[in-house]
């Protein structure tokens, strides 16, 4: 069946403009989980929903990032006033059952670049 | 803050050798998942490994966990130019929110030289 999907591939904004990164899980995938991967670095958590829930939004940097996911399936990361240090692939994965217990399916990102 | 580390940090061999990476890592885990990931794109998902699992194997992936010594280990032996790549481990630990928190190293370059 077919994978992650996340769009768009590549956002350039401007320093202080909003951006929406979008999702489409796995079908069925009931968790889904958003990481943020800077240059050189391993991907690193940033919020995860069970179903419509944010069942731990622990990673999130500051109150610029939100993140939806209204009917349990596609999720949009909202990022406010956005910065040049936002700059970097957003990661978004899939699991089956999800709570951090089964395997995560990544999709290709998103590259952010703030100017 | 980063819970595995990968080492060597990065590795050259020739095709057909086999290369071996390892993961130590901090915290008490319910699981270990190694990646490849090219041109820091999407990550492809190897090996989960349970904590109360020793070895597991897929083709030519051999992956060996070691709870008392909190260290994993990724084999891949007759390796080819294909697989070329980033090589991260990453450990599932309790993140205090009622579920488990995947947290990345930063990696394993490993280039395999025709």
């Amino acid at each position: 069946g077919a994978g992650v999907s996340q769009t768009p591939s590549n956002k350039v904004t401007e320093k202080g403009k909003y951006v929406e990164l979008r999702c489409d899980p796995i079908s069925g995938h009931t968790a889904l989980y958003w990481y943020r991967q800077s240059l050189g670095q391993g991907p690193e958590f940033l919020i995860y929903f069970q179903g419509t829930g944010a069942a731990d939004d622990s990673g999130l940097p500051n109150d610029r990032f939100f993140a939806v996911r209204p009917e349990g399936s596609v999720s949009t990361l909202k990022i406010q006033r956005t910065e040049r240090g936002d700059s970097a692939v957003y990661l978004c994965a899939s699991s089956e059952q999800g709570w951090g217990t089964d395997t995560q399916y990544f999709g290709p990102g998103t590259r952010l670049t703030v100017l | 803050s980063q819970q595995g580390e990968e080492d060597p940090q990065a590795l050259s061999i020739q095709e057909g050798e086999n290369a071996t990476m390892n993961c130590s890592y901090k915290t008490s885990i319910n699981n270990l998942q190694w990646y490849r990931q090219n041109s820091g794109r999407g990550l492809v998902h190897l090996i989960l490994i349970r904590s109360n699992e020793r070895e597991k194997h897929s083709g030519r992936l051999r992956v060996t966990l070691d709870t008392s010594k909190k260290s994993s280990s990724l084999l891949i032996t007759a390796s080819r130019a294909a697989d070329t790549a980033s090589y991260f481990c990453a450990t599932a630990a309790y993140s205090g929110a009622g579920s488990y928190q995947l947290t990345f190293g930063k990696g394993t370059k490993l280039s395999v030289i025709p």
